[in-house]
């Protein structure tokens, strides 16, 4: 089944204590891309990528790192959380290039930060 | 940068009442646009999306959305709603060539029985 895959589905941290949320699609394409979603602002972005080692910052880059070693996988790490980072995270895919491709999103990883 | 609009933030319906929500964009030149809908607890699904051609695009479920070019809009619409349309709905559009999509903050719908 295609599929974008986020873990974990829940995730309460502390300050300051580093994290990883995995993200990983087997539909074989080429971007994938985080969001947060935080209520009456919709979603927005926090990274990008067109493809294995090329990442670009979104609109709210600030406190999270992403690496694209591999096509598949697109972790989101959070060095430092804070309290303003708690949110609702989703990681979307689809294929780059062919401008009216969907994204295809994960389940989601509802954050919090204490 | 492009932007896009969704000026209803909560709109309740009773069942078999008719739903528009609107949604404005701010790009001059070639869009791709995109309704999704994200039910309660659940991920974003694609509702429809329209890139060329006809306007008019229908989507799934019974829902359609009307590209406006001369007004920026593509409001989306739904003759008759359901209790299981209860979600939130978010315009998206991609500008150009862009791989970027943008979202709106989106329409929370509520429909009562």
């Amino acid at each position: 089944e295609a599929q974008v895959t986020q873990n974990p589905r829940y995730l309460i941290t502390v300050t300051g204590k580093k994290l990883t949320v995995t993200c990983s699609q087997n539909m074989n394409h080429e971007y994938m891309s985080w969001y947060r979603q935080d209520p009456g602002l919709g979603l927005r972005q926090i990274y990008y990528s067109m493809n294995v080692e090329v990442t670009d910052k979104g609109d709210v880059p600030e406190g999270y790192k992403v690496s694209r070693k591999e096509k598949r996988n697109f972790p989101l790490i959070l060095e430092s959380p804070s309290p303003n980072q708690t949110s609702l995270y989703f990681c979307a895919s689809s294929l780059a290039g062919s401008y009216n491709s969907p994204l295809h999103f994960g389940n989601g990883t509802r954050l919090t930060v204490t | 940068a492009q932007s896009v609009s969704q000026h209803n933030h909560h709109v309740i319906l009773s069942e078999a009442a008719s739903l528009e929500l609107g949604c404005n964009y701010s790009y001059g030149g070639t869009v791709n646009l995109f309704w999704y809908v994200q039910y309660p607890g659940q991920h974003l699904q694609l509702l429809l999306k329209y890139f060329s051609g006809d306007p008019l695009v229908k989507g799934i479920k019974g829902f359609e959305a009307e590209f406006i070019k001369s007004k920026f809009s593509f409001n989306l619409r739904k003759p008759s709603v359901q209790w299981s349309d209860t979600a939130e709905y978010f315009c998206a559009v991609k500008a150009g060539t862009a791989s970027k999509l943008t979202f709106g903050t989106g329409t929370r719908l509520q429909v009562t029985l």
